[in-house]
């Protein structure tokens, strides 16, 4: 089955940018969605198909893929984007799609 | 507003079964899927499967196959989830969140639903 590899943890200071990244085979040639989880909350989809951005997330949030990474890039970091982030792709390779989600990555905001 | 409603809390003791609802609002049920993912305690998050709710077609979790039922009410835009012999490490909260087509983002999520499983 796929596997998505997250660093388990990224610290980043206020105002900085932060990368969080998302590897797996040949990842670049899958769609990859972000999504954002604080404590006790639900996720909420912050990038779409590697770049796109849902209406009411700020530009800071975007995306890309290519080759074995993709990336999540949240330039001019603030406290409240502190959070878990989860990369996810469709593993369409059986007749049986299925999601994959990433381990999730810890952003901390120093 | 685009919204999904899930129902509420469960206790279950082991070997029980337990199904949670998800009311869906805001847009016609039918045109999207619903999937649905569980997060463990501390951990990350797991998907389960999805269903259409225009034909009813499922796609499980090979983990969950056997144990896992999804099934819609078109009547009601409302999406179920049913796992049976339930062990501890079922654990989780148990979300749902709609699903376009096969390789489409989860846009809305529900508030989740805890469902404990504990002699």
């Amino acid at each position: 089955s796929y596997v998505l590899t997250q660093p388990p943890s990224v610290s980043v200071a206020p105002g900085k940018t932060a990368r969080i990244t998302c590897g797996g085979n040949n990842i670049g040639s899958k769609s990859v969605h972000w999504y954002q989880q604080k404590p006790g909350q639900a996720p909420v989809l912050v990038i779409y198909y590697d770049s796109d951005r849902p209406s009411g997330i700020p530009e800071r949030f975007s995306g890309s893929n290519s080759g074995n990474t993709a990336t999540l890039t949240i330039s001019r970091v603030e406290a409240g984007d502190e959070a878990d982030y989860y990369c996810q792709v469709w593993d369409s390779s059986s007749d049986h799609p299925s999601v994959v989600f990433g381990g999730g990555t810890k952003l901390t905001v120093l | 507003q685009v919204q999904l409603v899930q129902s509420g809390a469960e206790v279950k003791k082991p070997g029980a079964s337990v199904k949670v609802s998800c009311k869906a609002s805001g847009y016609t049920f039918t045109s999207y899927g619903i999937s649905w993912v569980r997060q463990a305690p501390g951990q990350g998050l797991e998907w389960m499967g999805w269903i259409s709710a225009y034909n009813g077609n499922t796609n499980y979790a090979q983990k969950l196959q056997g144990r896992v039922t999804m099934t819609t009410d078109t009547s009601t835009s409302t999406a179920y989830m049913e796992l049976r012999s339930l062990r501890s490490d079922d654990t989780a909260v148990y979300y749902c969140a709609r699903v376009g087509e096969v390789g489409a983002p989860m846009d809305v999520w529900g508030q989740g639903t805890t469902v404990t499983v504990s002699s």
